[in-house]
């Protein structure tokens, strides 16, 4: 099955901005919109972003999401000590008929 | 508020069967498609498979082919996920996840809690 390439690992000080890059295809970010989950260990994945750069109600502006052809990205400025999570992206797979997830990035708050 | 309810996890031998349940509440279940994702232990997202709405729709990740079969009872507010011939590499938490829209290539916005299966001898 393929996968969605992302760093697995990113950090940053509190305040600071980081960027989680998310590299795929022509048959996934290529072609369909991406979204954004948040993971704490042994919980459920959030929606964070969806169609590439929407926030559900409820999601702070301090995170944004981005897509230029194969590629996307996640943006979280002003970096805080709750933002320590795993961090995936996620697009519909042409070929797969379903969707295919980022191989994770997990961030941490030095 | 949404809530997705998943259970039938457990350890089950290589070889054996087993059937997960997500009970779904706060929407209106009849319209939307639903997903099952697993995550191995200390791994990253794996989609399983997914139904429309009407459960006449269903597609699988390659590695399940054959072997799960899902399917929803909308009367009941239920989606399943039948495990048969399960191996080693099945195990994970299993997550249901409801599609964000009632569109077919959408991906999920609310998901369950997860329930853990184990294929162990």
């Amino acid at each position: 099955q393929s996968v969605l390439t992302q760093p697995p690992s990113a950090s940053g000080t509190p305040g600071q901005r980081v960027t989680i890059s998310c590299s795929g295809s022509s048959s996934n970010v290529g072609s369909n919109t991406v979204h954004w989950y948040q993971q704490f260990p042994g919980s459920a994945p959030k929606l964070l972003i969806h169609t590439n750069s929407q926030r559900p109600s409820g999601v702070p502006d301090r995170l944004s999401g981005s897509k230029s052809g194969t590629s996307a990205s996640l943006a979280i400025s002003g970096l805080q000590s709750d933002d320590e999570a795993d961090y995936y992206c996620a697009a519909w797979d042409d070929s797969l008929n379903g969707p295919v997830f980022g191989t994770g990035t997990k961030v941490a708050v030095l | 508020q949404v809530q997705l309810v998943e259970s039938g996890g457990g350890v089950v031998q290589p070889g054996r069967s087993l059937r997960l349940s997500c009970a779904a509440s706060g929407f209106n279940f009849n319209i939307y498609g639903m997903h099952w994702v697993r995550q191995a232990p200390g791994k990253g997202l794996e989609w399983v498979a997914v139904t429309s709405s009407d459960g006449v729709y269903v597609y699988y990740t390659d590695s399940v082919k054959g072997r799960f079969t899902i399917s929803r009872d909308n009367s009941k507010n239920t989606l399943y996920l039948q495990m048969s011939s399960l191996r080693p590499e099945d195990t994970a938490v299993y997550y249901c996840a409801k599609k964000k829209s009632g569109t077919f290539y959408e991906l999920p916005d609310y998901w369950g809690q997860g329930t853990m299966v184990t294929v162990s001898s």
